[in-house]
């Protein structure tokens, strides 16, 4: 099992432009959540995504930000018009069900705003 | 208001030397708490968890309700120990984990 897979490990974007990053969960796990982390901050919770269902969006910021996780394929955080206040990690943890389960987190993607 | 306070940014230590990471957290209903840690250039991983009440690598913690603390205790640092560590406490039902801000360990030879 390869682990918690997160692409791409680094991500530079100029203002106003788009950031797209991806989560491929372990397998045989079906919950997926992501975590923001700012400079000399800890890990903030965003947002928890069952397949195709968004189950809990509220660290999420309402706007620029969206996140997917579809039936087929990874699980997506999606960042339009990125400001520099968006530049942070970004990681994914998954784990096989709702509650009581590990979450094992990938390595995370380094987004830069220029 | 749910939260986790690490007061401790930076934790310096010789090697041989007894260690306590200090984790105080805020929540109204009963809690599950975890330690996290982040060795150099490696993925965050879970090291222990309070219900599972047992020592990985030498160390322990224990949650104490009344003073509403998980601190982090290993007894002889050793040099390998030298990494992020990060409270979280698991809130909301569904694992959602609220962090603190971090601890970094130095263990010094």
């Amino acid at each position: 099992n390869a682990g918690v897979m997160q692409n791409p490990r680094h991500l530079v974007r100029r203002r106003g432009q788009e950031a797209r990053l991806r989560c491929s969960p372990m397998k045989g796990h079906s919950h997926v959540y992501w975590y923001r982390q700012l400079p000399e901050e800890g890990l903030k919770f965003m947002v928890y995504l069952q397949k195709e269902n968004i189950i809990d969006e509220s660290g999420m910021p309402k706007e620029r930000f969206s996140a997917e996780f579809p039936k087929e394929g990874p699980s997506i955080l999606r960042i339009q018009q990125v400001v520099r206040g968006d530049s942070a990690a970004y990681f994914c943890a998954s784990s096989p069900s709702r509650s009581g389960d590990t979450q094992y987190f990938g390595p995370g993607t380094r987004l830069t705003v220029l | 208001a749910q939260r986790v306070t690490q007061p401790e940014k930076l934790l310096s230590v010789f090697k041989g030397a007894p260690v306590e990471l200090k984790c105080n957290y805020s929540y109204s209903g009963s809690p599950e708490l975890f330690w996290y840690v982040q060795y150099s250039r490696q993925r965050l991983q879970l090291l222990l968890r309070h219900i599972s009440r047992e020592s990985i690598k030498g160390f322990t913690a224990d949650l104490n309700k009344g003073e509403t603390s998980f601190h982090l205790k290993k007894p002889f640092a050793q040099e390998e120990d030298s990494a992020m560590y990060y409270c979280a406490l698991s809130a909301g039902g569904y694992n959602k984990l609220i962090f603190g801000a971090g601890t970094r360990l130095a263990v010094h030879p």
